[in-house]
């Protein structure tokens, strides 16, 4: 059974605090991702990764950086969290896009900056 | 820039009537399209998919239709039951093919 795993459901942080959030997938993926989903917006693209050390912005990097040291493990990192970051943050891996390309997704952090 | 949009953020059906949840997509060159359930709590999960050179693919109860003319996408399904209830989303990929590209999320509420 597939399983990407974020390490927190919950979070709260202060304003100025660098955050990290950590995501883990057991299915030897090389593809993986990085959405914050806000009501009305859907979904959006803020990094993905297709290899280790390898990261590509998605649609909205500002603010956020990443990290992928292993091929297992994708972070996702706050510098200096602002209250306009609280937001469900969404992890996924996938495939090569030469192969089936769906995505499968963590739970989902949900952060709040206080 | 791209886009996926859908046609309305919420639909309410009866338990028993057939849904028809649509999108519509930007990008001419997407070759590949993904529907996506979400529930309360819980990330997106996959519920079918279908490539461009495909008008139609049915699942177990879906269906997705693809009209690659006026770039639109549509997800059905039959028999709609109160488990469906849950935010749907389409997604594409994005113009390199390394990401997927979501919509907004039609929101389905099913009565009983």
């Amino acid at each position: 059974d597939v399983k990407v795993t974020q390490s927190s459901r919950y979070l709260v942080k202060r304003t100025g605090e660098k955050v990290f959030l950590e995501c883990v997938q057991d299915m030897d993926h090389e593809n993986m991702f990085w959405y914050r989903q806000d009501p009305g917006l859907g979904l959006r693209l803020i990094y993905f990764s297709y290899d280790v050390k390898m990261k590509e912005k998605g649609d909205i990097p500002e603010g956020y950086s990443v990290s992928r040291e292993k091929k297992e493990r994708f972070s996702l990192i706050l510098e200096s969290a602002s209250t306009n970051q609280t937001s469900m943050y969404l992890c996924a891996s996938s495939l090569p896009d030469s192969d089936n390309t769906e995505a499968f997704f963590g739970q989902g952090t949900r952060l709040t900056v206080v | 820039g791209e886009s996926v949009g859908l046609h309305l953020p919420t639909l309410s059906v009866q338990e028993g009537d057939n849904s028809i949840i649509n999108c519509a997509y930007s990008n001419s060159a997407s070759d590949y399209f993904i529907w996506y359930k979400q529930e309360s709590g819980k990330g997106p999960q996959f519920i079918i998919d279908i490539r461009s050179n495909m008008d139609k693919r049915q699942g177990q109860r879906v269906t997705v239709l693809l009209n690659k003319t006026v770039k639109h996408l549509s997800l059905q399904i039959a028999a709609t039951q109160p488990g469906d209830s849950a935010v749907y989303f389409c997604a594409e990929t994005n113009q390199a093919g390394t990401a997927l590209i979501f919509g907004k999320g039609t929101t389905l509420s099913v009565s009983s």
